[in-house]
């Protein structure tokens, strides 16, 4: 049973780059699409983004010219970035399989954009 | 983008209720639909996918129906667990989009 988990900073300044990684264990990131979706009070669940280990992406157009993902097979991880985030960008990020069904996520991490 | 629209938001029902939960999408999206459990401060659990495919290890008590446009999601038989937030999801053509969720609470 593959599992996810999400780290990196709770808290992040206006105007700066959120960074945040997921670390795929029992089961390996090869042949599958990953995923970026965000929770928050005012949006719902939102899709951010996917990567295929091959490194292709597809991304939301709404976040688009902020948004990268990007993907390390060798440490089976994958990483999202958002740059000049606002109090807006503040929400539950969860990492998850795309299957292209959301089978497999991890348990989110929190991300408070705050000066 | 695909917009999906729950109906009801909130829904109150008993233990042993069957409980029915519809999923609109603005265009066709053929059987690309997925249905989400999730629970306070938790993860979405999937239900279903592919609009009629009970995801493994999933309780026989939940089904999904529908095709095109109209899609439901039913509960045969309510469990103290199942009260939770439900959610649409379509996989059809990104970005991927979700509904606004049905809050289901105990009568």
């Amino acid at each position: 049973q593959v599992q996810l988990q999400e780290s990196g900073p709770g808290l992040v300044k206006p105007s700066e780059t959120l960074s945040l990684t997921c670390t795929v264990t029992g089961g390996s990131i090869s042949s599958y699409y990953w995923s970026w979706i965000r929770q928050s009070p005012g949006k719902g669940l939102e899709w951010i983004g996917y990567i295929f280990y091959s490194g292709s992406t597809n991304y939301n157009p709404s976040l688009k010219s902020r948004v990268t993902i990007s993907v390390d097979t060798s440490k089976n991880q994958f990483s999202l970035k958002l740059s000049s985030v606002t109090a807006a960008d503040t929400a539950v990020y969860y990492c998850a399989r795309d299957y292209p069904y959301f089978d497999s996520w991890g348990q989110g991490t929190l991300v408070t954009v705050s000066s | 983008d695909i917009q999906m629209t729950q109906s009801p938001s909130s829904l109150s029902a008993s233990v042993g209720d069957r409980v029915t939960i519809t999923c609109r999408a603005s265009q066709s999206i053929r059987s690309y639909l997925n249905w989400y459990q999730q629970k306070p401060g938790k993860a979405p659990k999937l239900l279903i996918h592919a609009a009629s495919s009970l995801q493994s290890g999933v309780s026989s008590r939940f089904s999904g129906s529908g095709s095109g446009t109209d899609f439901t999601l039913t509960i045969s038989s309510l469990q103290p667990e199942d009260f939770a937030t439900y959610y649409c999801q379509q996989s059809y053509i990104t970005p991927h989009t979700f509904g606004q969720g049905t809050k289901l609470e105990i009568k």
